[in-house]
């Protein structure tokens, strides 16, 4: 089955600067690879995703990259807010499986500071 | 809110107790996940559902069970709490743009 690992665990950055988050996954079949915010005590939020037949998304300060043959995508967050403090988690899913379940990485902690 | 709410929000229960977290939806969409969140390990998969009374195992089902009789209501059962399964649990439906919508979660201590 889809095993999804993510870098670091923990990232802390300086207002401004900007922030990468790096997952792998092992499923070669996997099409679709979303990622998802969570803040403290909330529930995990869609901020962007990306499919198999693009190479890179962008939506404002954020974006996604994806590379199928070394099967990684990253999450690009440009000049850094406090508001963006947060978990991270990506995740992947294959097209060929009908249960359309996504198996998610370990999580990024984002602390950007002031 | 987000067409999916979790409950109860908070619950407190002794090892060996059954449990029953309850999953409701008002946007009729097909499929329904449950997975628990746990430091160090994000979400894992417990069960999901592909229809009305369709659902199948996913990552960490041991010692749970899932029903779902309504298209709206997605139940998780643990059987006989134990003190692994103190977790944070979501609930999530998946939208035509194959992405999820989270219920807010249920956070279980079992003592």
């Amino acid at each position: 089955g889809e095993n999804v690992e993510q870098h670091p665990s923990t990232l802390s950055v300086q207002e401004g600067d900007s922030a990468v988050i790096k997952c792998t996954y092992s499923d070669s079949a996997s099409n679709y690879f979303p990622w998802y915010k969570q803040e403290l005590g909330k529930r995990p939020q869609l901020i962007i995703d990306i499919r198999s037949n693009v190479g890179e998304k962008k939506d404002q300060r954020i974006a996604v990259t994806l590379n199928k043959t070394a099967k990684h995508f990253s999450l690009h967050i440009t000049e850094t807010q406090p508001e963006d403090s947060a978990v991270y988690f990506c995740a992947a899913s294959a097209r060929g499986d009908s249960s359309y379940k996504l198996i998610f990485g370990s999580g990024t902690r984002l602390l950007v500071r002031p | 809110d987000a067409g999916i709410t979790q409950s109860p929000r908070h619950k407190v229960t002794e090892t060996g107790t059954p449990v029953t977290l309850r999953c409701h939806q008002t946007e009729n969409h097909r499929y329904m996940y449950w997975y628990r969140q746990d430091p160090g390990h994000g979400l894992r998969l417990i069960h999901y559902s592909y229809g009305v009374k369709d659902t199948d195992k996913g990552e960490v089902s041991d010692g749970y069970s899932v029903s779902r009789s309504k298209t709206e209501d997605f139940l998780l059962t643990l059987e006989s709490a134990t003190s692994s399964q103190t977790s944070v649990y979501f609930c999530a439906i998946r939208g035509e743009d194959y992405g999820y919508t989270f219920g807010s979660g249920t956070r279980l201590t079992v003592v």
